[in-house]
């Protein structure tokens, strides 16, 4: 069975600077999807970012990017120039290849805090 | 476009009743899937339907059912509700045209069982 893993559950990062979130994963399939979906508080889970396996160029979107090394199952995210806005629980996701099935693994969540 | 809707968005039940919950997905969309998230287990998979069969199912009991209907819509169905059961119910919809297509979220409906 797939599992995803946030050893993270808060962080903070100041108005303005980096900071980095961490996931793992297991699985034994060669085809899939991993993502980051960001919950802000009491509105909807919008995606932030979406890395497919099978490419070996990290995904980029904005001040958004993730570093995927595939052989250790890390899909970390970083958050450049952080703002008030980031503030959110950001869930780090699976989802198996091919189509079949539109099933998310979620991890437990990193609470992020933006300190002004 | 308008989104995934959720309605209700706010429900109070008491135990042993069962309750029904629907999900609108974004136009065009045909895939359909559920989640329930709570503080202790998280977000987990219920159940996902696409044009109108289920197609993958979570590890939770019967209690918990689920329909899709010719236009897409579904509703969830919980019965003979527990303590256990009060959640946030996540739907989240795609056009499953190809694989990478994008789920997107609704508001999600918060269910209290007293």
């Amino acid at each position: 069975a797939q599992t995803v893993t946030q050893s993270q559950p808060e962080m903070s990062v100041q108005e303005a600077e980096t900071v980095t979130l961490s996931c793992t994963y297991d699985t034994s399939e060669s085809d899939y999807y991993l993502f980051w979906y960001k919950q802000p508080p009491s509105r909807q889970m919008i995606l932030v970012i979406r890395q497919e396996a099978y490419k070996q160029q990290n995904a980029t979107e904005n001040r958004f990017s993730v570093n995927f090394q595939k052989a250790a199952k890390s899909f970390s995210l970083k958050i450049s120039d952080s703002q008030l806005g980031d503030a959110a629980m950001y869930f780090c996701a699976y989802r198996r290849g091919g189509g079949a099935t539109n099933k998310l693994i979620f991890g437990t969540g990193t609470l992020l805090a933006v300190q002004p | 476009k308008a989104g995934v809707t959720q309605t209700p968005r706010y429900l109070i039940k008491t135990r042993g009743q069962q309750v029904t919950l629907s999900c609108s997905p974004i136009s065009g969309h045909r895939s359909v899937s559920w989640y329930q998230q709570t503080p202790g287990q998280g977000l987990q998979f219920l159940f996902e339907y696409f044009s109108e069969t289920q197609r993958n199912k979570g590890n939770f009991p019967g209690r918990f059912s689920g329909r899709q209907f010719s236009n897409s819509r579904s509703e969830m169905n919980v019965s003979t509700l527990e303590l256990g059961d009060s959640a946030l119910y996540l739907c989240a919809s795609s056009s499953n045209r190809v694989s990478t297509d994008t789920q997107y979220f609704g508001p999600g409906t918060r269910l209290t069982v007293l």
